[in-house]
């Protein structure tokens, strides 16, 4: 059972264009939503991270809006660039004792020039 | 700091062949996990610790044995190999807080490749 559902598998976007890959989560407990980002070859990193306290985060070209009701929260990029081309993670997790993250299958972003 | 180190970076084995992946780390960081990355599938939590002395099985534990007898190093074994364990495998550390919004750091990955 895939708690955490990421979509698209794959996107190709423009330079200049802006990207933008959906999650939805099952669990009402999770309270914790961080984005990964994962150059070819590297391990993921993480990139800009939410709680549901909020409706929107935004650092710099990277925004994450979340919609607890609908149980969505999303990772907008903007003016994407070449440098963005890599593949991302949505996750979540329960805060407490074990800071257990919960991963999407991840969206691989191309974006050409 | 190297942050978190991972070796080998690739592996092959036989089906059967036991061996260990290393992982460590020199932030001081309390919480360490491993996850296997496997295409369409995201990253799959396999164990994890909070602390020396102390492990728990995450998403996909079968296969895999791990202890954590120092608080930098955490050790993934594999008993008796498989084709279906063939995946790139993560360590990661996080330091430990009051809640769990706490950045965890990936290593650089060890690809594992089961004949």
């Amino acid at each position: 059972q895939q708690q955490v559902k990421q979509s698209p598998q794959s996107l190709i976007v423009q330079k200049g264009g802006i990207s933008i890959i959906n999650c939805a989560y099952e669990n009402t407990a999770f309270d914790y939503f961080p984005w990964y980002q994962q150059f070819p070859g590297k391990g993921p990193a993480l990139l800009i991270a939410i709680r549901p306290d909020v409706s929107e985060k935004k650092e710099g070209r990277f925004t994450i809006s979340f919609n607890k009701s609908a149980k969505q929260f999303s990772l907008h990029i903007m003016d994407s660039q070449p440098g963005d081309s890599a593949t991302y993670f949505c996750a979540a997790s329960i805060s407490g004792a074990t800071n257990k993250l919960i991963f999407g299958t991840g969206t691989l972003l191309a974006v050409q020039p | 700091n190297a942050g978190v180190t991972q070796t080998p970076k690739f592996q092959v084995l036989k089906t059967g062949q036991s061996m260990t992946l290393q992982c460590a780390q020199d932030m001081n960081h309390e919480y360490m996990s491993w996850y296997r990355q496997d295409p369409g599938m995201g990253l799959r939590l396999i164990h994890y610790s909070v602390g020396a002395g102390i492990t728990d099985q995450g998403e996909v534990p079968n296969g895999y044995n791990v202890s954590r007898s120092t608080t930098e190093d955490f050790p993934l074994r594999l008993l008796s190999a498989a084709p279906s364990q063939t995946s790139v495998y993560f360590c990661a550390s996080s330091p430990r807080g009051q809640t769990s919004y706490n950045e965890q750091f990936f290593g650089p990955g060890t690809r594992l490749t089961v004949l």
